[in-house]
């Protein structure tokens, strides 16, 4: 069974330029996470999709969003890119909750971003 | 939104047990407790998860008290392949098939295993 798959994987960009990142669940996770990680914040929350809906969001600004399609995939947006967006950009996929379903996240390997 | 704790990095030989401990002080009552391994470059990986008391799969033990506002991650007999990052992740699991609703995950531990 596939994992979950991101792309691209490395990329760079130069400050004010945009970028989409794209995320492939795992077959039948509905539910769709991204996360932003840097050395010095660690791993944070960016938003959530559950059937094409955003359910829940981070804190960040307005200039990152996303989106869910109808067959589960995913993507980010990071607008007017500063330096300080540079970061390893993670997305999760996961079952829908039912009796036992731990609720576990799948990760994908994430999209490497370079902001000079 | 539940803040979790834990020490910044770990050392151990080979063939010890070891213990990662996660303070989560406000923890909600529908919150579970998930702890996730994480390799360079890579994405975590799911460890294992509990609400209270101890669970055990076959790679590790997590254990919980009764207030719930820590959690101890055990690894027994450690190999170099376990050096890796270690989060604490806690969060409510909501219904209609959504996961996590914010999720708060610990800086992690480093964990280094030394031959």
């Amino acid at each position: 069974k596939a994992g979950v798959t991101q792309t691209p994987r490395y990329l760079i960009k130069t400050r004010g330029q945009q970028v989409t990142l794209s995320c492939s669940p795992i077959s039948g996770h509905r539910s769709v996470s991204w996360y932003q990680q840097t050395p010095g914040q660690g791993l944070q929350f960016l938003f959530e999709y559950f059937s094409e809906t955003q359910r829940n969001k981070g804190n960040f600004p307005g200039r990152f969003s996303g989106r869910q399609f109808s067959n589960s995939r995913s993507e980010m947006n990071v607008s007017t890119l500063e330096l300080g967006d540079s970061a390893l950009y993670l997305c999760a996929s996961s079952f829908p909750l039912s009796g036992g379903n731990t609720g576990e996240l799948f990760f994908g390997e994430g999209s490497r971003l370079t902001v000079l | 939104l539940a803040k979790t704790t834990q020490p910044i990095s770990m050392d151990s030989y080979e063939g010890q047990e070891v213990n990662i401990t996660c303070s989560h002080n406000n923890i909600a009552t529908n919150d579970y407790i998930t702890w996730y391994q994480q390799f360079p470059s890579q994405g975590p990986r799911f460890i294992i998860q509990g609400y209270k008391t101890k669970v055990t799969n076959e790679v590790a033990s997590l254990f919980i008290p009764a207030d719930r506002k820590s959690s101890t991650l055990s690894l027994p007999r450690v190999s170099l392949s376990d050096t890796a990052v270690y989060y604490c992740l806690v969060g409510a699991l909501n219904a209609g098939g959504t996961s996590y609703g914010k999720l708060t995950f610990g800086q992690g531990t480093i964990l280094t295993v030394h031959p």
